[in-house]
């Protein structure tokens, strides 16, 4: 079947440290992945995307790279600011069914301190 | 702003009741996706839409029902409500050159007392 795997939060950094979240994925065909940024109080962002191996989708100073090889898609930040605290949500669509809906992982919420 | 629109922001009703939520997608989007979050259960797909007609279906109770208009904008229905049922809902639409990319709306925060 498919499934998300994140890293376990909450992760609390400061202000311009690096950032990663870990992902990995379980699917039954060749997904796309994604990852969602939710802002307090808000509903779900598209933050980026890649749809096949070794893409690398990146917006707004984050990254994250498909890798096959070890299912996984681990979003990365080199300095994050008080403004990235959201939860991120890593999420991947199963282009073998034709169905797209997402499925999505549980979540880590980033708080950065200043 | 995706351009999703959602309505109500909230609602709050009692166990039993029954309530309908709804969406509107971004302005040529045709497909229309329901999503729950909650504590317990995290995102989880519900349904799909394309143009009036059901695509795809998740983990949808048997209580809950959904429909998308010749408008296609959507309503969620969920009936018999339980306790449980409190969550966040979610709509998304998307576009027929790229169904895989999918745009949220604010969400609809259900309350069951």
């Amino acid at each position: 079947g498919n499934s998300v795997t994140q890293m376990e939060g909450p992760v609390t950094l400061s202000e311009e440290a690096f950032l990663t979240i870990n992902c990995t994925y379980t699917a039954t065909g060749y997904p796309s992945l994604f990852w969602y940024v939710q802002y307090p109080g808000e509903g779900l962002q598209l933050l980026l995307k890649a749809t096949k191996a070794d893409d690398k989708g990146s917006n707004k100073g984050f990254e994250a790279t498909y890798r096959k090889e070890t299912t996984s898609f681990h979003l990365e930040k080199g300095s994050v600011q008080v403004s990235d605290s959201a939860v991120y949500f890593c999420a991947l669509s199963d282009r073998e069914t034709g169905a797209n809906n997402l499925f999505f992982g549980t979540g880590t919420r980033l708080t950065v301190i200043p | 702003d995706s351009g999703v629109t959602q309505t109500p922001k909230h609602l709050i009703t009692a166990t039993g009741q029954r309530v309908t939520l709804r969406c509107s997608p971004r302005s040529g989007d045709l497909s229309v996706y329901w999503y729950q979050q909650s504590l317990d259960q995290g995102l989880q797909f519900l349904i799909h839409y394309y143009n009036g007609e059901e695509r795809a279906k998740g983990n949808i109770l048997e209580r809950f029902s959904a429909q998308q208009f010749p408008d296609l904008h959507s309503e969620l229905n969920l009936s018999s409500l339980e306790l449980g049922d409190s969550a966040l809902y979610f709509c998304a639409s998307s576009e027929w050159g790229d169904q895989e990319t999918q745009y949220f709306g604010p969400g609809t925060r259900l309350l069951v007392l």
